[in-house]
């Protein structure tokens, strides 16, 4: 079962505005993650926020981390086109649940040229 | 160097069928998961070896699905007696140690559709 929920669900936005995508989580965590996953592609692995941060930057992302409301949001600045693709949020429980990821539905981020 | 690969890219059965599907993870990887993704979905945790091991199977969703890691690099998942509700994208994933705090490196998965 999914553990997390993210939205909006579909986000399509013109290229070099920002997007903005929010996760919620039901449990407590170690860390969370961020994957984009193309069109009929693999997953890619964006970012990665422990428990104990609550923000990290990488390039043009940056993540938030609330613990206290069971939740994240990724922000990517300046869009492009090539970041059309979906983006899902998650979970690594930790403990002996370590390794072991729960995912969000996704969200579809659409870029337009 | 080499990513994770799956084969086979897709995979069409009838229902009742028993299918293998391959993963072989980024070299030197001891931590190999597995995950199924339907549509619209995102992916849900199936089952995660730790070298030639299965650490934790809660997972799968039933008897019919088993995998192996018998030296503890490639992966074979397992399904016997396949339904139509099993359809969906199996997706592949390795780390260089289990821990927390390693990215999961995919594959492009495996797209199974039973008839």
């Amino acid at each position: 079962s999914q553990q997390g929920e993210e939205d909006p669900q579909a986000l399509s936005i013109q290229e070099g505005e920002n997007a903005t995508m929010n996760c919620s989580y039901k449990t407590s965590i170690n860390n969370l993650q961020w994957y984009r996953q193309n069109s009929g592609r693999g997953l890619v692995h964006l970012i990665l926020i422990r428990s104990n941060e609550r923000e990290k930057h990488s390039g043009r992302l940056r993540v938030t981390l609330d613990t206290s409301k069971k939740s994240s949001s990724l922000l990517i600045t300046a869009s492009r086109a090539a970041d059309t693709a979906s983006y899902f949020c998650a979970t690594d429980a930790g403990g002996t649940s370590y390794g072991k990821l729960t995912f969000g539905q996704g969200t579809i981020l659409t870029v337009h040229p | 160097g080499a990513g994770v690969s799956q084969t086979p890219s897709n995979k069409v059965t009838e229902k009742g069928k028993y299918v293998e599907l391959r993963c072989d993870p980024i070299s030197g990887h001891t931590a190999l998961y597995w995950y199924r993704q339907s549509l619209g979905q995102g992916p849900e945790f199936l089952i995660y070896f730790q070298g030639t091991g299965a650490a934790d199977d809660s997972g799968l969703p039933n008897d019919r699905f088993f995998a192996v890691r018998p030296e503890g690099s490639v992966s074979t998942l397992k399904i016997q007696r396949t339904e139509r509700g099993d359809s969906a994208v199996y997706l592949c994933a390795s780390s260089p140690v289990s821990s927390s705090y390693n990215e999961q490196f995919f594959g492009p998965g495996t797209r199974l559709t039973v008839l």
